[in-house]
């Protein structure tokens, strides 16, 4: 199974700021990511795929990028809305391993 | 809009069975893939199960492997996943979802169900 590993698993951070999380898969993943929004009671939201592609509807603040191994999600200008769980997803291979989760709360 | 709305869920002894159930409308359903993730309380997403579109393959994680079947019926939309011998650690919030694949970039998962709580617990 290819193993997501997400950092950091929680991060303090104000409106306005610039806040990014990383996920490093144990194998290479051809960019093959996801990153999900979760909010507690609610379905994860789908930002971005395919490491870089933005979601329909998804403000323009949030950008993803990698290659490999390794990748990243940021968020520029973090909104009020933007407080919320955030876990990347690999789809290279099954089972469609999730990371383990980052908790972005107000600073 | 594309939606999932899923039904089923409860309270269920150890060893015990539930089917949930995932009605699916504004989108082909017949032509997609469809996979069942969970979330156990403070825990995180956890994915456990996929079907194809004609439901010639299923998946499953490990965790689940030999006690839960997916199937799907595309003449009503529906997807379900039924879970027998039900274990205290399969208590989780199980959510129905969508994989749609983008050629040369990726596979997604959208349009989510809102989720449907199992509790395991004597």
């Amino acid at each position: 199974d290819i193993e997501m590993t997400q950092s950091p698993s929680s991060l303090s951070a104000s409106v306005g700021d610039r806040v990014t999380i990383t996920c490093r898969a144990s194998q290479t993943i051809s960019k093959f990511i996801n990153w999900y929004q979760k909010k507690p009671g609610k379905a994860p939201k789908l930002l971005l795929y395919g490491a870089a592609s933005l979601q329909s509807g998804v403000p323009s603040r949030f950008s993803g990028s990698g290659s490999g191994t390794d990748y990243s999600l940021t968020v520029t200008g973090l909104q009020p809305e933007d407080f919320a769980t955030y876990y990347c997803q690999q789809t290279y291979n099954t089972p469609y391993t999730f990371g383990q989760g980052t908790k972005l709360d107000v600073k | 809009e594309e939606e999932l709305v899923q039904s089923g869920g409860g309270l269920v002894q150890p060893g015990g069975s539930l089917r949930l159930s995932c009605v699916a409308s504004e989108f082909a359903f017949s032509s997609d893939w469809m996979h069942w993730v969970r979330q156990a309380p403070g825990g995180g997403l956890e994915w456990v199960s996929r079907i194809s579109p004609d439901e010639t393959y299923t998946t499953f994680a490990d965790s689940v492997k030999g006690r839960f079947t997916i199937s799907r019926d595309n003449a009503k939309n529906i997807l379900y996943l039924q879970m027998n011998s039900l274990r205290v650690e399969d208590t989780a919030v199980y959510y129905c979802a969508r994989a749609k694949t983008v050629s040369g970039i990726g596979r997604y998962f959208d349009p989510w169900g809102q989720g449907t709580l199992v509790t395991v617990s004597s």
